[in-house]
Formats: C-alpha cells, structure tokens, sequence
C-alpha cells in the first residue's frame, strides 16, 4: 500500500447524479492532486492544492468541484456529469518542498458515467 | 500540447530479454524525471527518477539513460520478467516549493512472455 486511499473503488452514476470521490493519504505530506487517467491518453492533471490552498485548476469544468478540508483529506464533488468523463480517478500526494518531486498515487476510483 | 512523447505504445519482449521505453521532451525547464509503474487495479508508482545533472541512473534491473542535448530520457529493463508486465509512464516536472506537476507520457504497455 502507498499509504493513499480512495473510495469507492468502483463508481456508476448517471448524468443527473451527484456524488463525490474521497481520498485520504497517511504520510504526512502537504500537497494533494487529482489526476484523471483515460484509455490510451496521458495522466491529466486536475487540481493540485498545496496546504489546503488550490494552487491550480488545470482548466476542469466546473462540474467537477474539489475539496480539501485538511492536508489529509481531499474531495472530489461530481454533479451533472458527461459520458466522456467516465475514465479513473486518482488521488496523489507529495511533500510541498522544492526539489522533492515524488507523488504517491491511490488505487484510483474507476468512474462509469451513463 | 503534448510536452512529454513516449514511445512505443505497446512492446513485446521474451522473458530474459531488454525492454526499452523512449521518452522525448519540450520544456527545457524541467528538472525532474520520474518513471512510475501501474499495475492493473492500481494507481502508479514511482520506480525509478533522474536529474538532469547525470546521464545515468541504475537501480537494479532497471536504468534510465539522460540525453539533456537531445532532450531525450529512456528506461531500460534487463532480464526483464513476466512480473514486469504493466504500463510503464515517463513523466517531467519542474521542482516547486507548491507541490510538483508532473506532465506524463502517453504510456507503454509491456508484456513480458515467459
């Protein structure tokens, strides 16, 4: 284990849902991401927040919302999603020190959008 | 714009053989090159990273060679072993005290037959 988790592991919803992805890191770090991962296209940065602060919103629509209510916590709120959003989900973590770079991925949520 | 191209999308090779995954860059900035490991199911991990500052780096079976001219970085797996099979992604950052973004490869998908 990587010390990141997410839940649900699994999530079907339709596109007048509303629901939200959870990660959780237990390795002291400061600085939380949401990536999402397509088929046969590169990781997508979403949200980076640094200290609880969003440090960038990397042009995601606003039916994605995220949250971080602490260093340990991050949210991500879902509503009125598209098919084309189906894809995972996942939750990074890394210390918000200059020169140290590595991020701690989650399992990933894998998100079904009807 | 696609800043970090990874190639091939798909390798093959016989258990005992050379895996080679080729990684080309834009930004000249960057200062940091990871390559992280996805199993299915799980998110990625970070298996082996460089600095610009060194045209090689070894860790066991694996080693990432650094073309700063060229700006080319590539990972080479020896004896590579059905357990190496798994998508394979290169990645690019620049050290920042608010957290790292890293900007992935499109992934290599490398199997490993007995």
């Amino acid at each position: 284990e990587t010390g990141v988790t997410q839940t649900p592991r699994h999530l079907v919803m339709g596109m007048t849902n509303k629901k939200s992805l959870k990660c959780e890191q237990h390795l002291g770090h400061n600085a939380m991401y949401w990536y999402k991962q397509s088929a046969k296209k590169p990781l997508e940065l979403m949200f980076v927040y640094n200290f609880k602060e969003q440090t960038e919103n990397n042009s995601v629509p606003s039916r994605f919302s995220p949250e971080c209510p602490n260093s340990s916590h991050l949210f991500l709120h879902l509503h009125t999603l598209q098919p084309e959003d189906s894809a995972l989900y996942l939750c990074a973590s890394s210390r918000a020190l200059a020169g140290d770079n590595e991020q701690f991925f989650g399992p990933g949520t894998r998100l079904t959008v009807l | 714009q696609q800043q970090v191209k990874q190639s091939p999308q798909s390798l093959i090779v016989q258990k005992g053989g050379i895996s080679i995954i080729n990684c080309a860059y834009e930004n000249t900035a960057f200062d940091y090159f990871p390559w992280y490991q996805q199993f299915p199911g799980k998110g990625p991990a970070l298996l082996i990273a460089i600095r610009p500052d060194v045209s090689e780096k070894k860790e066991g079976r694996f080693t990432i060679s650094f073309n700063k001219s060229a700006k080319q970085f590539s990972l080479h797996i020896m004896d590579s072993q059905p357990g190496d099979s798994a998508t394979y992604f290169c990645a690019a950052s620049i050290g920042e005290t608010s957290g790292s973004r890293l900007t992935f490869g499109e992934g290599t998908q490398l199997t490993v037959n007995p």
